[in-house]
Order: structure tokens, then C-alpha cells, then sequence
């Protein structure tokens, strides 16, 4: 069975320019989470989707960060203008239902490097 | 808040067990406790998960104390491709990582 697969990998963008990330998740999976990991600490949820809805964005900064899911598989992450601030590994996951204690599935992450 | 506390840091010489606490002493009675490793540049890998048995599988033992407060996470015989930062997280829903305890194996 195909892991979640996210891309790109690494990236580098200068202050103030966008940045989208990619994510596929496990086939099946219902549920979908992009997580933010700065360096030295444990991975923070941004946001949760359960299908194309998204059920947990209270996390997510809505001035410069936007994410969707529209057919709910893919799902994309972007950050428009991105700020220093933002280097960081972005982390996708995903679990089959998302209730309780569904058990979760990462991707390698994307690690971005803003200039 | 992460729920748990576990040391920052242990060394463990290959080929002996590696055994991880973690203290949860405020885990209510509906909380899983799961395990998760972080291996350099990869993304968090789940280990195991219990809630009151202590549980095995190809990976690992989770060992639960009676009150629920603690647990272990024992890799019975480490191997350096085992050392990587391991989460302890307790949870009924969301998942809120903490640092972890960075494990190095030693050759």
C-alpha cells in the first residue's frame, strides 16, 4: 500500500513570494491533515478535512495561509505572501475516518526555506 | 498542551532493549496512548497504540502501568536505524505532539 506522498520536497522561495504544496494521501483515506514542524519542536495541526469539508481550521492563519480539497484526495497547502517566519516542514497526514482515535499516516514533508 | 512528559534525551547500545518512559498522569479514561518516531528528514511514523493492555507488535511493546499514569515503549533489540526522536501522546481525538525523547543508539 502507497504511503502519503507530498511535493515537492524541498523548497526555496525569497520573503513575499507564494508557495503551494502538494499532498496525495493513502487511498481510502477520508480524512486529511497538513501539519506545520518548526525546528526542534513536534508537528502542530493546521487544518483537518474530513472529505472536501474542512472541519478544523482554527490553527490555520487565514491572512497569508489557504488550503483545499476540492475533490476530496488531493489536497493542496499555500502560503501567499510567505514571510521568513514561515521556514518550516510542512507535514501532510491522513487516516481513514478521522474519529476518535483513527490512527494517522504521514508523508515525508515538504521542508521550506524562506530567503 | 502536549499531555506528556518524557526525558529529553537517552542512549541505548545496539543490540540491547531501548526503553522509553513517559508519565501521563492526567489521562482520562477514554485517552488512547500512542507512540510515534520521527527518523531525520522523514515524517512522524506510527509505532503502536494501547489503551489499558500492554500491547506488541512486529515494532515494539507498550507497557501500561494499572493506573494508567505511564507507560514504556520497549524496541526490544535497538538497531542505529532506531534512533530518531520518539513521541508519547495521549489522546481521544487530535493529536498534539510534544518534543519527544531523542533516542541514540549506540554502535
Amino acid at each position: 500500500e502507497a504511503g502519503v506522498v507530498q511535493s515537492p520536497r524541498y523548497k526555496i522561495i525569497e520573503k513575499k513570494q507564494p508557495v503551494a504544496f502538494w499532498c496525495n494521501p493513502i487511498s481510502g483515506h477520508n480524512t486529511l491533515y497538513w501539519y506545520l514542524q518548526n525546528l526542534g519542536q513536534g508537528p502542530e495541526l493546521l487544518i483537518r478535512y474530513e472529505n472536501e469539508e474542512a472541519v478544523d481550521d482554527s490553527q490555520l492563519p487565514k491572512d497569508r495561509f489557504s488550503a483545499e480539497r476540492l475533490k476530496g484526495v488531493d489536497s493542496t497547502l499555500k502560503i501567499q505572501p510567505a514571510e521568513l517566519g514561515d521556514s518550516a516542514v510542512y507535514l501532510c497526514a491522513s487516516s481513514r475516518f478521522g474519529q476518535g482515535t483513527d490512527t494517522q499516516y504521514f508523508g515525508p514533508g515538504t521542508r521550506l526555506t524562506v530567503l | 498542551d502536549a499531555k506528556t512528559t518524557q526525558p529529553t534525551s537517552m542512549d541505548c547500545a545496539e543490540g540491547r532493549a531501548a526503553n522509553l518512559p513517559c508519565n501521563h498522569s492526567t489521562i482520562s479514561g477514554n485517552e488512547y496512548v500512542y507512540w510515534y518516531r520521527q527518523i531525520h528528514s522523514q515524517g512522524p511514523q506510527y509505532i503502536i497504540h494501547g489503551l489499558k493492555n500492554n500491547e506488541t507488535n512486529e515494532m515494539a511493546s507498550l507497557i501500561i502501568t494499572e493506573d494508567r499514569k505511564s507507560s514504556t515503549l520497549i524496541l526490544p533489540h535497538a538497531t542505529l536505524r532506531d534512533t530518531a526522536v520518539y513521541y508519547c501522546i495521549v489522546r481521544d481525538d487530535k493529536i498534539i505532539f510534544g518534543k519527544g525523547t531523542r533516542l541514540h543508539i549506540l554502535p
